[in-house]
């Protein structure tokens, strides 16, 4: 049982736009930043989107990221068949000593 | 750059040391992180240690088997993993964390990830 809460599964076509979302609480998307990652099949987690919306240098401008409260969100427009992986969200968490916590992930598919 | 290396096949109670070499920058600046993965499943935050290794954390999952610890003048991070189970079966990746103030920091870059099979 993962501490954020993402859906498993996500699907678009080519060229729709799709958002993932993150949810958790006070302790974590509440009061800290949020970053997401992008798995591609077979690979190494690579940072897509780092304190909520800010995108590293390569990254498309196609994907970008909110946070609102103790949600956040992913979404990803001009949806392209390489963009197909499993996106997770990640925070720091204040509770107890701290610690970092995960989503599940959320596997997008294109249709 | 990080390059994972020291998984392998291991018998449940065994041990492995996992090493996480960086290039391309000192690891002495930088918290560092291992996280892990098992086949098919969602990643899985396992321990960090600090600049100078003195402080760590664990999961609660590998607390008194796994030790993190790191060699700043080899530019090497470590996992050594003792009293190894089925569910450590997994691909463990190191991190290294880019941090901008608290609360608002990042895992980047992440190694490619070494495979640990724990099976008889």
């Amino acid at each position: 049982q993962s501490v954020l809460t993402q859906p498993p599964s996500a699907s678009g076509t080519p060229g729709q736009r799709v958002t993932i979302s993150c949810s958790g609480s006070n302790s974590n998307i509440g009061t800290n930043s949020v970053n997401w990652y992008q798995q591609l099949p077979g690979t190494a987690p690579k940072l897509l989107i780092y304190t909520n919306n800010q995108r590293p240098s390569g990254v498309p401008d196609r994907f970008s990221g909110s946070k609102s409260g103790t949600s956040a969100s992913l979404a990803i427009s001009g949806l392209q068949s390489g963009d197909e992986a499993d996106y997770y969200c990640v925070a720091w968490d204040d509770s107890l000593n701290g610690d970092w916590v995960f989503g599940g992930g959320t596997k997008l598919t294109v249709l | 750059q990080l390059v994972e290396s020291g998984g392998g096949l291991v018998q449940p109670g065994g041990s492995l040391r996992l090493s996480c070499a960086a290039s391309g920058f000192t690891l002495s600046g930088y918290w560092m992180h291992w996280v892990r993965q098992a086949p098919g499943k969602g990643l899985v935050y396992v321990s960090r240690i600090n600049g100078d290794g003195t402080t760590t954390s664990y999961a609660d999952s590998v607390k008194g088997r796994f030790t993190i610890s790191r060699d700043n003048a080899e530019n090497t991070l470590y996992l050594q993993m003792n009293s190894l189970r089925a569910e450590d079966t997994a691909v463990y990746y190191c991190a290294r964390e880019q941090w901008l103030a608290k609360g608002r920091s990042w895992f980047d870059p992440w190694g490619q990830g070494t495979l640990v099979t724990v099976s008889s």
